[in-house]
């Protein structure tokens, strides 16, 4: 059965850095992309990205362009999210999704169990 | 890009259908068929229901549907019950090649 199995939490001071990996396993990982997405505390879902594991080629949302990037590593299947300058506003629970199509991130079959990172001085 | 707009809340008795609607523009809803929908229980992941607008996955149930016309697209759940009630989120491919999700619908069960 496909599973997507996130890294646990994480607590970092503003300015810093965080990077959350997302196992894959079920699937043919380069066969589909990865999105991010992102959960503020009781605020709604916000896309953050996505990677194609069969390329690399990756598209950022414009508002975490410069500060996000995206990776993964076909030999584990592992997807990577590492997001930069770190502001008290990126505290939420993220989640990586597989993408239903390699080519463009079209919806979202299958989603990790999410990973909390609180951003605190 | 601009959040797709989704009324805040809706409400049902159960065995009523209910449906939330999700507006966008030409260049994502109204563009594409990469319309999807998501349920999301607190705590929990969200879980897809609906994709490419009308298409429901293996093992949703068949009380759910989706529809869409011109810029907006709708979710109809028939047969209310009491473990439908959660938060309810549409998404949409977009012209920039990106993903804008809507504000998201809480359902609620009388």
């Amino acid at each position: 059965q496909v599973q997507l199995v996130q890294s646990g939490a994480e607590v970092k001071k503003p300015g810093a850095s965080v990077k959350v990996s997302c196992k894959a396993s079920g699937y043919t990982f380069t066969s589909y992309g990865i999105s991010w997405v992102r959960q503020a505390p009781g605020q709604g879902l916000e896309w953050m990205g996505w990677i194609s594991a069969y390329n690399g080629n990756t598209n950022y949302a414009q508002k975490l362009q410069g500060r996000v990037t995206m990776t993964t590593d076909t030999s584990t299947s592992t997807a990577y999210m590492e997001l930069r300058s770190l502001r008290s506003d990126d505290t939420a629970v993220y989640y990586c999704a597989r993408s239903g199509m390699v080519v463009a991130p079209t919806y979202f079959d299958y989603w990790g169990q999410g990973t909390l990172v609180t951003v605190s001085s | 890009q601009s959040a797709l707009t989704q009324p805040a809340s809706v409400s049902g008795s159960p065995g009523q259908s209910i449906t939330i609607s999700c507006t966008g523009t030409s260049s994502d809803v109204g563009g594409y068929n990469y319309v999807s929908w998501y349920q999301q229980h607190p705590g929990k992941a969200p879980k897809l229901m609906i994709y490419d607008v009308s298409n429901r996955p293996s093992g949703v149930s068949n009380r759910f549907s989706g529809s869409k016309s011109g810029n907006t697209a709708s979710l109809t759940i028939s047969g209310l019950q009491a473990e439908d009630e959660a938060d309810y989120y549409c998404s949409s491919y977009t012209s920039s090649s990106t993903q804008v999700f809507g504000g998201g619908t809480k359902l609620t069960v009388l």
